[in-house]
């Protein structure tokens, strides 16, 4: 199947930095890709489409001024989560698809603020 | 009512058995379906797409019912590398947006 990359995959920073997290699609170009968060023990929740050459459309109760989204290419979307807190801890994971409707996903970047 | 349904489990099975997970979606519209599996800590991985015909892939069978808007997934002589949790997915609308359920925990017992 196709192959996405996330980079980093684990990051540790301090309560109010920045932390960018990139999605490369590697053997397939992707007008779309998503971004997704997934808790502990929880299900995967969509925060945003990020749209090749537009705005991202973000999911209802994601401030889209704290993660924004840049998809400058058809191969690399980034996530950058501003003045990261603790609650803001999770899995992220970044997904896109290909011709077909299956969609593939990154490995996921784990982001723990302390 | 969420869009997509799944029984959180978890389903504690023994090893050799036959197990079935059942998804429900909300939207008529939906388009296309798949079952993706998740290891822990892991990223969600494609186990198979879910066709109107139903579809088989070794040990595993997926089915659609589109009149009462539900996606099965059957396992059959379950292993333990197949404890994992299983995530039902639809996509609707015109382009690529997917919405997840929250997932069916399997635990195979030795």
């Amino acid at each position: 199947g196709a192959v996405v990359s996330q980079h980093p995959s684990r990051v540790i920073c301090k309560s109010g930095t920045s932390v960018k997290i990139e999605c490369r699609s590697l053997d397939f170009q992707a007008t779309t890709m998503f971004w997704y968060r997934q808790f502990p023990k929880k299900s995967l929740m969509l925060m945003a489409t990020s749209n090749e050459g537009s705005k991202a459309t973000y999911e209802q109760g994601v401030e889209k001024d704290k993660f924004l989204i840049n998809h400058a290419s058809l191969t690399l979307s980034t996530l950058t989560v501003t003045s990261a807190h603790p609650e803001d801890s999770s899995f992220y994971i970044c997904s896109g698809g290909g011709l077909t409707d299956t969609q593939y996903f990154g490995p996921g970047t784990r982001l723990t603020v302390l | 009512r969420k869009e997509v349904e799944q029984d959180p489990g978890p389903f504690n099975v023994p090893e050799g058995a036959t197990v079935a997970f059942n998804c429900t979606y909300s939207n008529s519209a939906s388009q296309s379906f798949f079952w993706y599996r998740q290891d822990c800590r892991k990223e969600p991985k494609l186990l198979m797409s879910v066709y109107s015909s139903g579809n088989e892939d070794g040990r595993f069978t997926a089915q659609l019912n589109r009149a009462s808007q539900y996606i099965s997934l059957l396992i059959r002589d379950s292993k333990l590398s197949d404890s994992a949790t299983y995530l039902c997915v639809v996509r609707s609308g015109g382009y690529q947006k997917v919405t997840f359920g929250t997932g069916t925990k399997l635990q195979v017992i030795p």
